[in-house]
């Protein structure tokens, strides 16, 4: 069965650096979303993006957070200079076309840890 | 704006019991979606069970099936027949042009 995937399942980083976030949406699909998880509390929408661009974008996301598809298969997540509070689980999801009962599938999560 | 509560930080059920899970939720929208999503300790989340709001008819998967009270803004989850793989954090969620996920309920299930 087809699955999103995500790399690394855990990151450290220092505080200041920049990090990327990989994640390959199940392969028909076409809107791809970032959404975060700090611990303890609830998952947060980041971003979705559609056809090379960011569709929609929640106020977490700043200009610190940038989101590409280089490729036909990756979409990445940046953090250009990870703050402390950054430290989070980090989920992507993907959908075959946009429509409000369309299930998101999910992938494991990256853990940033930032310190 | 949207907002889901979960107010049960917790919840524990034996082995083949019944559980209900609680999620209220805010929206001005008319037509929109309700989502039960599972996160066992593997860490992905899985859709449960989805609910329209313009369908009266509560929604069944299995042994999970909600209560849907439009009028109330409330969309419980009851799992029947527990099982030890049950045991797992659960959001409810609530359509947009994302996901609006609550602070979950973690569920632990006893043997």
């Amino acid at each position: 069965e087809p699955e999103v995937t995500q790399t690394p399942s855990h990151q450290v980083t220092q505080m200041g650096q920049e990090v990327i976030l990989r994640c390959v949406p199940i392969s028909n699909h076409l809107y791809f979303y970032w959404y975060r998880q700090i611990l303890g509390q609830k998952v947060e929408f980041l971003v979705s993006f559609y056809n090379n661009e960011i569709s929609e974008k929640s106020e977490i996301f700043d200009d610190q957070f940038s989101v590409e598809r280089p490729d036909g298969s990756n979409f990445t997540l940046k953090i250009r200079s990870t703050k402390l509070e950054d430290s989070a689980m980090y989920f992507c999801a993907s959908t075959i076309k946009l429509a409000r009962y369309n299930e998101q599938f999910f992938g494991p999560g990256t853990r940033l840890t930032v310190l | 704006a949207q907002t889901v509560t979960q107010s049960q930080p917790e919840m524990s059920v034996q082995e083949a019991e019944t559980v209900t899970l609680s999620c209220t939720y805010d929206t001005s929208e008319s037509d929109y979606y309700l989502f039960w999503y599972k996160q066992p300790p593997s860490r992905q989340m899985i859709l449960v069970i989805r609910q329209e709001a313009y369908k009266q008819q509560n929604a069944t998967e299995n042994r999970f099936s909600v209560n849907f009270q439009k009028a109330a803004k409330s969309f419980s989850l009851k799992i029947s027949d527990s099982q030890l793989g049950d045991a797992a954090m659960y959001f409810c969620a609530l359509s947009g042009y994302a996901l609006n996920f609550g602070k979950g309920t973690s569920l632990l299930v006893t043997p």
